[in-house]
């Protein structure tokens, strides 16, 4: 079945540590984003893709680093210049259509600072 | 960046009653989508309405778009204990840069 991606759903990292979470995609999808999602809060863009080796900060990019070498994998680095990790983080996907239409979700991965 | 904002934060109802979820923004926007959460799950589409539309259904889901007040609503009818989880709206101001979200409302269907 086509769908997204992430890995792990639950990664616990100690402070000054860095750490990657993987988003894959076999929907064929054009554009990729991540969004960071504390309690009782919404969700808040950090990074985006539109094409593969391109992407754009979001509102809260800070912290993050992303990669885009393949269409289907846009994986998410939590370095330790982030202040306040734990989270709950989402990966989305849509077709390009010069503009934003539905979004597709991954399961989302967990981290938890120690 | 534009934002939306739910209203009521939380609802409890009674299974078999309609519930009723507002949005609004700040800013103009090319369509809004509705999002459901389950708890410790991803979010799933729910319905997209365009900016040049007024309101739109699918099955038990209601949605209506007021551009002019910059709100939309989503009314679900004849709710179920499956209907449990929080609900999100989300703009598009028409690039393909992503959605804004709002905070959500918290449904409780109570059996």
């Amino acid at each position: 079945d086509g769908g997204i991606t992430q890995s792990p759903k639950y990664l616990f990292r100690k402070e000054g540590q860095n750490v990657t979470l993987s988003c894959e995609q076999n929907l064929n999808h054009d554009a990729m984003y991540w969004y960071r999602q504390d309690p009782g809060q919404g969700l808040r863009l950090i990074y985006y893709s539109q094409i593969v080796n391109d992407f754009q900060k979001g509102d809260i990019a800070e912290g993050y680093s992303v990669s885009r070498e393949k269409k289907e994998s846009f994986p998410l680095t939590v370095t330790s210049a982030q202040k306040n990790p734990t989270a709950f983080y989402l990966c989305a996907s849509s077709i390009v259509e010069g503009k934003t239409g539905e979004l597709f979700f991954g399961e989302g991965s967990r981290l938890t600072v120690l | 960046s534009q934002q939306g904002e739910e209203d009521p934060q939380a609802l409890s109802i009674q299974e078999g009653e309609n519930a009723t979820m507002n949005c609004s923004y700040k800013t103009s926007i090319n369509n809004l989508q509705w999002y459901r959460q389950n708890s410790g799950r991803g979010l799933v589409h729910l319905i997209l309405i365009r900016s040049n539309e007024r309101e739109k259904h699918s099955g038990r889901l209601r949605v209506t778009l007021d551009t002019s007040k910059k709100s939309s609503s989503l009314l679900i009818t004849a709710s179920r204990a499956a209907d449990t989880a929080s609900y999100f709206c989300a703009t598009s101001g028409g690039g393909a840069d992503g959605l804004t979200f709002g905070k959500g409302t918290h449904l409780i269907i109570q059996p």
